[in-house]
């Protein structure tokens, strides 16, 4: 079965700071999904990124970046020079390919003060 | 933009009480989800639908049920709501991405439905 961990259950930092969440998963799978998602307090979810199993490719969006590395099941997000506005809480999440079900992590709450 | 519309974003109901919870999509979308959300859980699947009248468990369908009688419709029911299940629900839909390599799914959150259980 597939499972995800998110070991960090809040985090808390001052505006500018780097923030590295950590993730990791569990699969049998050989094709497998990896998704992070932002919720901040109005509580939708907000899509940031998805990766699949084959590309092992370190992706930069802006202030967000992602490391993916298969040989210790990881997939670690990483905000730079943190904002207020990055305040919410942050999923981790794992989709088998012939599954098409997303398991989630427990989050990860991040506070960024001013 | 997909929207994933669920009807209550607040509801209190009674202990015993039947409530049901609804979710449309409105983007022709095969799958549809229904999670709950807890402090330090994360979002556990309830029950899942990839077509119209099928449904298959999650991890937690336990005093749950649900219906698909139409593609954009998803409903949850608690045929007897217990107190324990207090949380926040989401409903999703997905949908294939094709051309991206193996089989991948996008995936559309609604907003929520904060249920408390008195």
């Amino acid at each position: 079965a597939q499972k995800v961990t998110q070991a960090q259950t809040e985090i808390s930092v001052v505006e500018k700071e780097d923030v590295t969440l950590d993730c990791v998963y569990e699969t049998r799978d050989t094709t497998y999904y990896l998704f992070w998602y932002k919720q901040p307090p109005s509580g939708e979810l907000v899509f940031l990124i998805r990766r699949n199993s084959f590309d092992e490719q370190n992706e930069i969006s802006g202030r967000y970046s992602w490391n993916f590395q298969k040989s210790t099941s990881s997939f670690n997000f990483t905000i730079t020079a943190s904002q207020v506005v990055d305040s919410a809480v942050y999923f981790c999440a794992l989709s088998e390919a012939a599954g098409n079900k997303l398991t989630f992590g427990g989050g990860t709450r991040v506070l960024v003060k001013p | 933009d997909v929207k994933v519309t669920q009807s209550s974003r607040y509801l209190v109901k009674r202990t015993g009480e039947k409530v049901f919870l609804e979710c449309v999509q409105d983007m022709d979308h095969e799958n549809m989800f229904w999670y709950r959300q807890d402090p330090g859980l994360g979002l556990r699947l309830i029950y899942f639908s990839y077509d119209v009248k099928m449904k298959e468990k999650g991890d937690i369908p336990e005093g749950y049920s649900v219906s698909r009688e139409k593609k954009e419709r998803f409903s949850l029911i608690l045929e007897s709501a217990s107190t324990n299940q207090t949380s926040m629900y989401l409903c999703a839909s997905s949908f294939e991405i094709r051309g991206t390599g193996p089989s991948n799914y996008g995936y559309t959150f609604g907003s929520g439905t904060r249920l408390t259980v008195v």
